[in-house]
C-alpha cells in the first residue's frame, strides 16, 4: 500500500465512450502526475500538477483531459479515445515538484479500447 | 546473474544468486537516480535512491552503485528471493530549471527456485 490510489483498476470503453479516471493521494503531497504505460516503451509523462496548478503537458492529445480540484485529488477524463490508447495509466504523488523528489505511485488503471 | 546494458531486458538468475541490473543513463547534468521496482499488477515501487555526489548506497539487501564517468548505474540484489521477481526500472531526475524525471525501459528479473 503506497498511500495513492486508483480506481477503477480496469476500464473498457469503446471509442465513442466517455469516462474518467480517479485517483486519490493520502500522503500530504502536493505535486500529482498522470503517466501512461506501454509496452516495451519507458514510462511517460503526460501531465504533473504542483499545488493544484498544472505546470506540464507533454504534447498530450486533448481526448485527455486531466482534473485536479485539490492536491489529493486528481482525475482524467477521457473521450473518443483510439485503441492505440489502450495501457496502463498510473497516477503518482511526490512531496513537491521541481526538486530531487521520489514520485509514490498507485496500482494503475488498466485500460482497454475497443 | 548481469545483464548490460539495454540489449538485454530480461534477467534471469537462481534463487540465492546475487542479481546485477543495469541502467545507461543519458544526460551528464543529471543529479538524481531512482530505481523502481514494478510487481504484476501493481505500479512501480520506489526501492532506492542516490545523489550524484555519492558512488554507492546501501540498502536492505540492495546496493546502488553510481559511475558518473560512463553514466552507469546499477542495482545489486543480494541473496535474490522469488519475491524479487518483477521489472526494474532506472530513472535520473535532470538538474536545473526544468527538472524531469527520465526512466529506462526497464529490466525484467526472473527468479528460478
Amino acid at each position: 500500500e503506497t498511500g495513492v490510489t486508483q480506481t477503477p483498476r480496469h476500464l473498457v470503453m469503446g471509442m465513442t465512450n466517455k469516462k474518467s479516471l480517479k485517483c486519490e493521494q493520502h500522503l500530504g503531497h502536493n505535486a500529482m502526475y498522470w503517466y501512461k504505460q506501454s509496452a516495451k516503451k519507458p514510462l511517460e509523462l503526460m501531465f504533473v500538477y504542483n499545488f493544484k496548478e498544472q505546470t506540464e503537458n507533454n504534447s498530450v492529445p486533448s481526448r485527455f483531459s486531466p482534473e485536479c480540484p485539490n492536491s489529493s485529488h486528481l482525475f482524467l477524463h477521457l473521450h473518443t479515445l483510439q485503441p492505440e490508447d489502450s495501457a496502463l495509466y498510473l497516477c503518482a504523488s511526490s512531496q513537491g515538484h521541481g526538486g530531487a523528489e521520489t514520485q509514490y505511485f498507485g496500482p494503475g488503471t488498466r485500460l482497454l479500447v475497443l | 546473474g548481469e545483464n548490460v546494458g539495454l540489449h538485454l531486458p530480461t534477467l534471469s538468475v537462481q534463487e540465492g544468486d546475487n542479481s546485477i541490473i543495469n541502467c545507461a543513463y543519458s544526460n551528464s547534468a543529471s543529479d538524481y537516480f531512482i530505481w523502481y521496482k514494478q510487481e504484476s499488477g501493481k505500479g512501480p515501487q520506489f526501492i532506492i535512491d542516490i545523489r550524484s555526489n555519492m558512488d554507492k548506497r546501501q540498502g536492505q539487501r540492495v546496493t546502488v552503485l553510481l559511475n558518473k564517468t560512463v553514466k552507469h548505474l546499477s542495482l545489486q540484489i543480494a541473496a535474490t528471493q522469488p519475491g524479487d521477481s518483477a521489472v526494474y526500472f532506472c530513472a535520473e531526475n535532470t538538474a536545473g530549471n526544468n527538472r524531469k524525471l527520465i526512466w529506462g525501459l526497464g529490466t525484467s528479473l526472473a527468479v528460478n527456485p
